[in-house]
């Protein structure tokens, strides 16, 4: 059954450290989402990709964090630097097509900022 | 804008006994609704969805949700609890114009032998 890859599952950085993350949605998937989920929260969105552009980022703090899809394929999240509010859930996600019902989530990497 | 409300931060339920998760959410126009499942330290596991049609609607392990339009409801249901349906629970709603699913916080179920 595919999946959708992340990794690393857990890092620890030190607070004003860079950080990235990886991901590798469904083959063939063209929407890819980035969600922060926060303890004891729901996941938020970070970033939505349709193929390589970005749909929708109004939530991701512009100023510290980036994503790219330079392919259309795989993605990655950096923080730079690292806060310790960072601390989370990095969950991503993939959809068919843009307008696709479900979302298939990732395992997620878990996000410790010390 | 768009909403959902989880009202319980935990359901507790003996094994065997129905159980039922509650979601309310608010939204412009038609509603797209569905149910995730967490475990720990683990992504989110689509359980089932409501487009359209019929109001109840049959997940995956079991479990099912009943959409009301005039509660602006879309409640998890299963007849009979197991242990292991012990996880988080997440309710999410998108409207019919907009890509982007809107999450509750989440109820932890516990479900005791």
């Amino acid at each position: 059954e595919a999946e959708v890859a992340q990794s690393p599952r857990y890092k620890i950085t030190e607070k004003s450290q860079a950080v990235a993350f990886w991901c590798d949605p469904i083959s063939g998937h063209a929407t890819l989402y980035w969600y922060r989920q926060i303890l004891g929260q729901g996941p938020e969105l970070l970033v939505q990709f349709q193929d390589e552009s970005v749909v929708d980022d109004s939530q991701l703090p512009k100023d510290r964090f980036s994503a790219e899809r330079l392919k259309g394929v795989d993605s990655t999240l950096k923080i730079q630097p690292a806060e310790l509010g960072d601390s989370a859930m990095y969950l991503c996600a993939s959809s068919h097509l843009q307008g696709s019902i479900e979302a298939f989530f990732g395992q997620g990497t878990r996000l410790t900022v010390v | 804008a768009q909403s959902v409300a989880q009202p319980e931060d935990q359901v507790n339920v003996a094994e065997g006994n129905p159980l039922t998760v509650k979601c309310t959410y608010s939204v412009s126009g038609n509603p797209y609704l569905f149910w995730y499942v967490q475990y720990p330290n683990r992504g989110l596991q689509f359980l089932l969805k409501y487009i359209t049609g019929d109001n109840l609607v049959k997940g995956s392990y079991g479990f099912e949700a009943e959409f009301n339009k005039s509660q602006t409801s879309f409640h998890l249901k299963k007849p009979s609890a197991l242990v292991s349906d012990s996880a988080l629970y997440f309710c999410a709603v998108r409207a019919g114009g907009s890509y982007i699913p809107t999450f509750g916080r989440g109820t932890s179920l516990i479900v005791h032998p």
